[in-house]
């Protein structure tokens, strides 16, 4: 079984602040770990993926996540925020590597504050 | 056009209406999805193909049934749909599961909005 958990459905941070956006897995074997990210009016797109070969994996936009087993986490982060980050954040898993069983979380929506 | 492509952007209809929803890619991928959103609620997957074949079917209601006529083409036809079923549908393609890369990505089209009265 696999599962994600975002925590935190809203998260605002002013402009030039830290990105941290959280994400929890469950899986009984090592996962494959994706976060997607969603603008308005658009479908989702490829941020990063894990795919056990580096633990901190870096992805478009200056975005970065790093897998951390012992924590079950693969927390998503930015330095500094643009106001085109503004968007919705998802999280997913799967343990096969296949798209078919990938588990989406529930999003998470950021803000960028001027 | 590259990508996904998914026509129309925007649809309204009754409960008693029959519509259909289309994508299309170029991406050269033989695996298709369909994916309701709503709002508040995790993606919800419906539907794989992949080959053209049906090879998942998520408890979806018979009012939503699936066309794949060839690699490059998804349909979704609606009938006697109800308000609960306004949602965002998004369509997505990804290479052969088990493809060397090690972990399939899925390109998403923009989405149909879909409005039911």
């Amino acid at each position: 079984a696999q599962s994600v958990t975002q925590l935190g459905s809203h998260v605002s941070v002013s402009e030039g602040a830290l990105v941290l956006l959280r994400c929890n897995y469950s899986s009984s074997v090592p996962p494959y770990l994706f976060w997607y990210v969603q603008y308005p009016n658009q479908g989702l797109q490829l941020l990063l993926k894990y795919t056990s070969a580096a633990t901190l994996v870096k992805g478009i936009n200056g975005f970065e996540a790093e897998f951390k087993k012992s924590e079950t986490s693969f927390h998503l982060t930015k330095p500094s925020a643009h106001m085109s980050d503004a968007a919705e954040y998802f999280c997913a898993v799967s343990v096969s590597g296949s798209a078919r069983q990938l588990t989406f979380g529930s999003g998470t929506q950021l803000t960028v504050l001027p | 056009e590259t990508g996904v492509t998914q026509t129309p952007r925007h649809l309204v209809m009754g409960m008693t209406n029959k519509k259909s929803l289309k994508c299309e890619q170029h991406l050269g991928h033989n695996a298709m999805y369909w994916y309701k959103q709503s709002a508040k609620k995790p993606l919800e997957l419906m539907f794989v193909y992949s080959l053209e074949e049906r090879v998942e079917n998520n408890s979806v209601p018979s009012r939503f049934s699936p066309e794949c006529p060839n690699s490059s083409h998804l349909f979704l036809h609606l009938h006697t749909l109800q308000p609960e079923d306004s949602a965002l549908y998004l369509c997505a393609s990804s290479q052969p599961w088990g493809a060397p890369s090690g972990a399939n990505v899925l390109t998403f089209g923009a989405g149909s909005r879909l409005t039911v009265l």
